[in-house]
């Protein structure tokens, strides 16, 4: 049973479109996460919830909305997309807070032309 | 405030020689300490972490690191490399009641036969 899954694994899209990444975890955690990694493998936080609750929004544009409907589950939503999405985004789980390590999905490769 | 610094972006080893990845923190409070490896085309997953106790820690695939306080650092290494380690590497930080680590830049690991 995959831990953390994302679909889908690869998204090619045109500039101005809108589109979705889902994400879910079987792992019962409390809290998930939305990262996106550059071209340089540079990892950046995007949003975090815990409990279906936003608990953190790093300076992000408001083109990206997250959405969970249950603590399994935490999409992304992107409105609007630019050249400069393109990225790997990464969606994790932890249990919660401290010790915890997290669990990483697969990624999304997002190419926008 | 917590930052990570992974001394070198490349690091090239021979198979069979040994592997360190240097890794310095800062901490505003006592650290939980992460390392990750990244597989190409595929999510991050846990090598190991330091919480607390024993200072040394070990961890999959032959890797261990050593949490050394008075140094602030947290070095991966491994005895001998084997191809199948090539990888990038992150090491990662998080405060006590934090949910979010701060993650390093990474370190990309080339093993040559």
């Amino acid at each position: 049973d995959t831990a953390v899954s994302q679909t889908p694994k690869y998204l090619v899209t045109q500039m101005g479109n809108d589109k979705s990444i889902k994400c879910e975890q079987n792992l019962g955690h409390d809290t998930m996460y939305w990262y996106k990694q550059d071209s340089k493998k540079f990892l950046k936080i995007m949003f975090s919830y815990n409990n279906k609750e936003l608990i953190i929004n790093e300076t992000v544009p408001n083109r990206f909305s997250p959405k969970s409907p249950d603590k399994a589950h935490l999409n992304l939503h992107i409105n609007s997309l630019e050249l400069g999405d393109s990225a790997v985004y990464f969606c994790a789980s932890s249990q919660g807070q401290g010790r915890d390590e997290q669990y990483f999905g697969p990624g999304t490769r997002l190419t926008v032309t | 405030a917590q930052s990570v610094t992974q001394l070198g972006s490349h690091v090239s080893v021979s198979e069979g020689a040994l592997v360190l990845l240097r890794c310095n923190y800062s901490s505003s409070v006592p650290p939980y300490l992460f390392w990750y490896v990244q597989y190409p085309n595929q999510g991050l997953q846990l090598l190991l972490k330091y919480t607390t106790g024993a200072t040394l820690v070990k961890g999959i695939n032959g890797f261990e690191a050593e949490f050394k306080k008075s140094e602030t650092s947290f070095h991966l290494t491994k005895p001998s490399a084997h191809m199948s380690d090539a990888a990038e590497y992150f090491c990662a930080v998080k405060g006590g009641g934090s949910y979010i680590p701060t993650f390093g830049r990474g370190t990309s690991l080339i093993v040559h036969p």
